[in-house]
């Protein structure tokens, strides 16, 4: 099956500095990414969905000036958590399909992240 | 908006005994349905999903479900579990194929 990467798989940052977290597609072009989070013992909880060369469409709620999201190639898209502060520690998860609708959506392993 | 509700957070199976997690969702309309598992370290995988026509649906690693429209449901079924099934099970709809709406997830434990 499609292979999806993260990376990387845990970070531990200073509260105010800025996280980036990879999402790639390792055999497949993918049209459509998306990001959760997911905390502790709750569901995933979509964040953004992203298209290659589009700007990013976000969750209501999701702060787009603190999660910024970009998905400059077909293989690639990254989440940029900026000025991290400790309620911003979670796992994050992408998925990414190579055309359109969640059916053909392929995740990625995930991200932890810690902010001290 | 739709919603899922997995009843059962966490759940003993002895090996070799028959599984079932449960499923409940909140929609107009029939959505999309779809059962993933997470293991540690792995990326969420998809078992099966359920679009239209016949209700019981097979996925892989031999699950399968049943959709029930009059009890909103969509319950995960195995036979005989391995002690490799042990895993976090999520539940999730999507109204047009678009975006998922995951439930809480349901930890199964498998015991010798």
């Amino acid at each position: 099956g499609a292979v999806v990467s993260q990376h990387p798989s845990r970070v531990i940052c200073k509260s105010g500095t800025s996280v980036k977290i990879e999402c790639r597609s390792l055999d497949f072009q993918a049209t459509t990414m998306f990001w959760y989070r997911q905390f502790p013992k709750k569901s995933l909880m979509l964040m953004a969905t992203s298209n290659e060369g589009s700007k990013a469409t976000y969750e209501q709620g999701v702060e787009k000036d603190k999660f910024l999201i970009n998905h400059a190639s077909l293989t690639l898209s990254t989440l940029t958590v900026t000025s991290a502060h400790p309620e911003d520690s979670s796992f994050y998860i992408c998925s990414a399909g190579a055309r359109a609708g969640v059916d053909t959506q392929y995740f990625g392993p995930g991200t932890r992240l810690t902010v001290l | 908006a739709q919603s899922v509700t997995q009843p059962d957070i966490h759940i003993t199976v002895s090996e070799g005994a028959s599984l079932e997690l449960r499923c409940n969702y909140s929609y107009g309309a029939t959505p999309y349905l779809f059962w993933y598992v997470q293991s540690p370290g792995q990326g969420l995988q998809l078992l099966l999903k359920y679009f239209s026509g016949d209700t019981l649906v097979q996925g892989i690693k031999g699950f399968e479900a049943e959709f029930k429209r009059s009890q909103s449901s969509f319950n995960l079924r195995k036979p005989s579990v391995h002690w490799s099934d042990a895993a976090e099970y999520f539940c999730a709809v999507s109204p047009g194929n678009e975006k998922l709406t995951f439930g809480t997830g349901t930890r199964l434990t498998i015991i010798p």
